[in-house]
C-alpha cells in the first residue's frame, strides 16, 4: 500500500496560514490524496481531497506536486479550533473496494 | 441529512470474551468500512461491506467479522478478545460507485472506545 511521512508535529500562530507537508512518493496514478483531521479522539472530519490538481474549498487549500510524490495542506487563517492531529491519507484501490490508508498524522497546535 | 452514528461509545471487557459494536451509516450511504485505531496512531482498516457482504478486508485475523444489514446499518463482532484489541474503533459510511470526479465521501463516526482488561 501507498505510504505517507507527515512530521510528528508542527506549531502555528492563530491567525497565521498553517502549511502542512506530505510525502506520498509510492502513490500510484489513480490514488487520490485525503486529508483528515482528528480532535481530542473524536472521529476524523473530512477536509479535503484530490488527484493531481490543486484544490481549494472553504476549510482548506490542497497543493500536489507535478510528480504527485508530495502535497501541502493550507489552513490560510489558522484558529484555535484548529488545533487537532491532521492526517494524510491515500485512497488505495482494489477490485470491488476502496481503503483509505492513514499516515501516524502531524500534531498541530495553534497559539494565540 | 444524519451522519454517521456508532454505539456504544465505550465499552469494557474482559480478555477472552466477545465483543458487538454497531454503527448506523449517513443517509444516502450504502457502504461501510471499519476502522481500528490504537492509541498514538492512525486508523488502520479492518474491512468493508457493500450490499450486506463483505467485500474488501484488511490485515486483521478472522475473529474480527461484520454484518451488513438491508437498511445500510453494521456490526463489527470481535471473537475472543486479546489485550491489543483495546482502540477506538471507528465506522465510516460512504456511497459505492463511481461519483463525479471520482469523489468517495467518507463520513467518519465518533467511535467506540473498547478496552480489554
Amino acid at each position: 500500500d501507498a505510504k505517507t511521512t507527515q512530521p510528528p508535529s508542527m506549531d502555528c500562530a492563530e491567525g497565521r496560514a498553517a502549511n502542512l507537508p506530505c510525502n506520498h512518493s509510492t502513490i500510484s496514478g489513480n490514488e487520490y490524496v485525503y486529508w483528515y483531521r482528528q480532535i481530542h479522539s473524536q472521529g476524523p472530519q473530512y477536509i479535503i481531497h484530490g488527484l493531481k490538481n490543486n484544490e481549494t474549498n472553504e476549510m482548506a487549500s490542497l497543493i500536489i506536486t507535478e510528480d504527485r510524490k508530495s502535497s501541502t495542506l493550507i489552513l490560510p487563517h489558522a484558529t484555535l479550533r484548529d488545533t487537532a492531529v491532521y492526517y494524510c491519507i491515500v485512497r488505495v484501490a482494489y477490485t470491488g473496494f476502496q481503503k483509505l490508508v492513514f499516515g501516524t498524522g502531524t500534531r498541530l497546535l495553534v497559539s494565540p | 441529512e444524519t451522519g454517521v452514528t456508532q454505539s456504544p461509545t465505550h465499552l469494557i471487557k474482559t480478555r477472552g470474551q466477545q465483543v458487538t459494536l454497531r454503527c448506523s451509516s449517513q443517509s444516502g450511504h450504502n457502504t461501510v468500512s471499519w476502522y481500528q485505531q490504537a492509541l498514538g496512531q492512525g486508523p488502520q482498516f479492518i474491512f468493508q461491506y457493500y450490499r450486506e457482504e463483505e467485500n474488501g478486508r484488511g490485515n486483521f485475523p478472522p475473529r474480527f467479522s461484520g454484518l451488513q444489514f438491508p437498511n445500510y446499518s453494521s456490526e463489527l463482532n470481535v471473537n475472543a478478545l486479546e489485550l491489543d484489541d483495546s482502540a477506538l474503533y471507528l465506522c465510516a459510511s460512504s456511497s459505492h460507485g463511481t461519483l463525479p470526479g471520482g469523489n468517495y465521501g467518507y463520513t467518519f463516526g465518533s467511535g467506540t472506545r473498547l478496552t480489554v482488561v
